[in-house]
């Protein structure tokens, strides 16, 4: 079945440290985005990639990194510099040129600090 | 500054009857507007997509109508079940080119028995 795959489910970083969230999709979607979703707010976008080798900056995007290697893979990588980590982290993916059929979003990850 | 806001925040109703789910917004210019439905814990799950041309939508026991023109939408859920327990955000694309998404903060629905 086609989708898009996040892992680990849970997460837990201890201060000062680096960790990577890890998101694939076999959708053959062009564009991948991540968010992070905090209690009692709306989804809030990171990062977002439309193509291979190209990515930009969302709202959020102190104390994050990405890379687009692959079309299917999209890794977060939370740093040490974002000061409040903890939160529900969701991937999504979409095909591009075709907005109205939507977002194809993953099951998340939970990132706890420790 | 694009505005997605939704009523009530959260809504507890018995088992088997129906609930309507507000949203307004302040996007512009629109494309479309969508309704999820997210589990505690999970990724959110598309229901319906509404472009502007488009009044009413139903995925089953779910019907979304859109007023373009009022810039409000609204979830209805017919006979509610156990499982309808989850959050309903929605959300509206901006057009142009831009497919920026803007997410309401959403509606906590519980069903009870």
């Amino acid at each position: 079945d086609g989708g898009i795959t996040q892992s680990p489910k849970y997460l837990f970083r201890k201060e000062g440290q680096n960790v990577t969230l890890s998101c694939e999709q076999n959708l053959n979607h062009d564009a991948m985005y991540w968010y992070r979703q905090d209690p009692g707010q709306g989804l809030r976008l990171i990062y977002y990639s439309q193509i291979v080798n190209d990515f930009q900056k969302g709202d959020i995007a102190e104390g994050y990194s990405v890379s687009r290697e692959k079309k299917e893979s999209f890794p977060l990588t939370v740093t040490s510099a974002q000061k409040n980590p903890t939160a529900f982290y969701l991937c999504a993916s979409r095909l591009t040129g075709v907005d109205y059929y939507g977002y194809t979003f993953g099951s998340g990850t939970r990132l706890t600090v420790v | 500054k694009n505005q997605v806001e939704q009523s009530p925040q959260s809504l507890i109703i018995l088992e088997g009857k129906n609930c309507t789910l507000q949203c307004n917004y302040t996007v512009s210019p629109f494309s479309n507007l969508r309704w999820y439905k997210q589990d505690t814990g999970r990724g959110p799950v598309s229901l319906t997509i509404m472009t502007f041309s488009e009044n009413t939508k139903s995925n089953g026991r779910y019907t979304a109508t859109l007023d373009a023109d009022t810039k409000q939408s609204s979830l209805h859920i017919t006979a509610s079940q156990l499982s309808d327990s989850a959050s309903y955000i929605c959300v509206v694309a901006e057009g142009a080119g831009s497919y920026q998404l803007t997410f309401g903060k959403g509606t906590k629905l519980s069903v009870i028995p």
